[in-house]
């Protein structure tokens, strides 16, 4: 079966330092893999996005991932942490073949400190 | 507007009493989808449809009812609450060809 699995329920990070947001997945098929925002009290909000082709994916708001097929990963990152990251953040993936569900991971909460 | 809507944003109601969840798109999208979102378990999916009058099981379908006469509506109906069923339900449209999954802003349940 399809799983994600997000390294980490909380993060905390200081306001210009690194983001780190860790995920792995399992699937039989090449899957298609995202990465979604969701803001206090908001409904979630695509940040990236991996089907075919490049392995590193640019998003919205300076975010990017890579997709490493061999250690069936998609972490993402961002070079400098703004106050306005502070939000929680899913991975998913959409199995390959003919089903268009998309499973989730359990989240990660991303604290940006001062 | 042009989106996917929810309503209502929230409901309180009363163990053992039918609600319906609403949900409606604009954009024709052939699937849509019910999440519930709970601490500690992400979203979880709940019913999916792949195109009207056709419906399947997610993860955790029990005490859920869906129907879908027409491609813009998937309401999701409990037919009898319980306490376990308090959450944040959020429906999601998907175009098959782009890929990317639009998310209502959410319903937020609880059950007293």
């Amino acid at each position: 079966a399809q799983s994600v699995t997000q390294l980490g329920s909380h993060v905390s990070v200081s306001e210009g330092a690194l983001v780190l947001l860790r995920c792995n997945y399992s699937s039989s098929v090449p899957p298609y893999l995202f990465w979604y925002v969701q803001y206090p009290n908001q409904g979630l909000q695509l940040l990236l996005k991996y089907t075919t082709g490049a392995t590193l994916v640019k998003g919205i708001n300076g975010f990017e991932a890579e997709f490493k097929k061999s250690e069936t990963s998609f972490h993402l990152t961002k070079p400098s942490a703004h106050m306005s990251d502070a939000a929680e953040y899913f991975c998913a993936v959409r199995p390959g073949g003919a089903t268009n569900k998309l499973i989730f991971g359990t989240g990660t909460l991303l604290a940006v400190q001062p | 507007d042009a989106g996917i809507t929810q309503s209502p944003r929230y409901k309180i109601t009363e163990t053992g009493r039918q609600v319906t969840l609403m949900c409606h798109q604009t954009w024709s999208h052939s699937y849509m989808f019910w999440y519930r979102q709970d601490l500690g378990h992400g979203l979880r999916l709940i019913y999916y449809s792949a195109a009207a009058d056709i419906t399947d099981k997610g993860e955790v379908p029990d005490g859920y009812v869906v129907s879908r006469s027409k491609t813009e509506n998937f309401p999701l109906t409990l037919e009898s609450a319980t306490r376990s069923q308090t959450s944040v339900y959020f429906c999601a449209s998907i175009d098959p060809i782009d890929t990317e999954a639009f998310f209502g802003q959410g319903t937020r349940l609880t059950v007293v």
